[in-house]
């Protein structure tokens, strides 16, 4: 089934260290990836994607995302974390589906940051 | 600059009333698609369009129903409302329908079923 994988329910960072959230895919043919955060009581907002070209994808709010083919991986990261960067993030890769469209999600990860 | 608008917020219905929750985008978008969110499953997708007068179902589309008589407006109906149906729901849009481009959300609506 093509779907993405994101193994760990929660990250811990503390404030200032590195931030990486895991994400691996499994798609038949070129994978057009994505990653979303999710702020309490808001819906999902676009951080990057992953389409074609350059394997670093840089976003916003300072983060990038390395696409690894052969690892079939698209882990997020940004180098300095901060106490506002803590939410729910989602990583996504489109599906074809009978010719049409769609985004398949991860189940997400919370990322708490620590003062 | 309204983007994804979804009403309402929030709603508490009784097992077995119907309602309809609204979707309405100002970017005219193509792609409209319906999602559902629950803890631990991340977002699953109920039905979605790539266009006015088209419509296919998604992963999970039992119990809801989709019209898309404009490009603006993408409603989901709850035939008949069921503990499972339980949720927050998110409405998204995105430009063209070959995937490439990113979804722009609503904020949800928040649906409990007595």
């Amino acid at each position: 089934a093509q779907s993405v994988a994101q193994p760990e329910d929660q990250v811990n960072v503390a404030e200032g260290n590195p931030l990486t959230v895991k994400c691996t895919y499994s798609v038949s043919g070129n994978p057009y990836l994505f990653w979303y955060v999710q702020y309490p009581n808001r819906g999902l907002q676009f951080l990057l994607k992953y389409i074609t070209g350059d394997n670093l994808v840089k976003g916003s709010y300072g983060f990038e995302a390395e696409f690894n083919k052969s690892q079939t991986s698209f882990h997020l990261k940004k180098p300095s974390a901060l106490v506002s960067d803590s939410a729910l993030y989602f990583c996504a890769v489109r599906v074809r589906r009978y010719g049409n469209n769609r985004l398949a999600f991860g189940k997400g990860n919370q990322v708490v940051v620590i003062p | 600059n309204a983007g994804v608008t979804q009403t309402p917020k929030f709603q508490v219905l009784k097992t077995g009333q119907s309602m309809t929750l609204q979707c309405a985008q100002d970017m005219n978008h193509e792609y409209m698609s319906w999602y559902r969110q629950d803890p631990g499953m991340g977002l699953r997708l109920i039905h979605y369009s790539v266009g006015a007068g088209i419509t296919d179902q998604g992963e999970v589309p039992n119990g809801y129903n989709v019209s898309r008589s404009t490009t603006e407006d993408f409603p989901l109906r709850l035939l008949s409302a069921a503990p499972s149906q339980t949720s927050v729901y998110f409405c998204a849009s995105s430009p063209g329908t070959g995937g490439s481009q990113p979804q722009h959300f609503g904020d949800g609506t928040r649906l409990s079923i007595l």
